[in-house]
């Protein structure tokens, strides 16, 4: 809702720009990861997906990088509107959490675009 | 499309009282999961459900039960309702099997007065 996005680091840019998004991960044994949209007064909605074998993955206007190395996720959104003004999630599913898709959230981005 | 159905947007309830978050699913999903969302801490995980009638702790289960009958419908449940349990209320669905996207409904704001 409303409140999500309060006490969260902010990235703010022009509406038009490229936008990235930084994650840290936590678990290197995780193997699946997802970057989650939170619009105001709405529940999570799935963006795009990687898997461990993956560097990069790329979907409409919007790229995921994975770099394994370092644990570190981001999410490359191009030509961005005002849209796309949310609260950004990323959440990592580890390897052996026993196949049932237990999703580990970070804390969350929000991101603002302004005209 | 698949649809995750929270029965009520927004609740207020009194500090004892025992409340029920409903949350329905229509796509045949085996897993099923309630988290709780505060400013600043992202999704926390209450306890999922992977069967009917089956149901694991998550990582903040205390002052939480859940209850899943039927495969559709998973149910969280706060015996006794304190008032560090308001918070937005988030309920999702997964296929079972390992490695795919879980899908959220829109929440329930509940405010223990």
């Amino acid at each position: 809702g409303e409140s999500v996005g309060l006490h969260l680091p902010t990235l703010s840019v022009q509406e038009g720009d490229n936008s990235i998004i930084n994650c840290a991960y936590s678990n290197s044994a995780s193997d699946y990861f997802i970057w989650y949209k939170q619009e105001s007064g709405k529940g999570p909605q799935f963006i795009i997906d990687i898997r461990s074998n993956m560097d990069k993955r790329q979907g409409q206007r919007v790229t995921v990088l994975l770099n394994k190395t370092v644990k570190h996720l981001s999410l490359q959104i191009a030509a961005t509107q005002p849209g796309d003004s949310a609260v950004y999630f990323c959440a990592e599913i580890p390897l052996f959490s026993g196949g049932y898709n237990k999703l580990i959230f970070g804390a969350g981005t929000r991101l603002a675009v302004h005209p | 499309d698949v649809k995750v159905t929270q029965s009520s947007r927004y609740l207020v309830k009194r500090t004892g009282e025992k409340v029920f978050l409903e949350c329905v699913q229509d796509m045949d999903h085996e897993n099923m999961f309630w988290y709780r969302q505060d400013p600043g801490l992202g999704l926390r995980l209450i306890y999922f459900s992977y069967d009917v009638k089956m149901k694991e702790k998550g990582d903040i289960p205390e002052g939480y039960s859940v209850s899943r009958e039927k495969k559709e419908r998973f149910s969280l449940i706060l015996e006794s309702a304190s008032t560090n349990q308001t918070s937005m209320y988030l309920c999702a669905s997964s296929v079972g099997g390992y490695g795919t996207e879980a899908f959220f409904g829109q929440g329930t704001r509940l405010t223990v007065v």
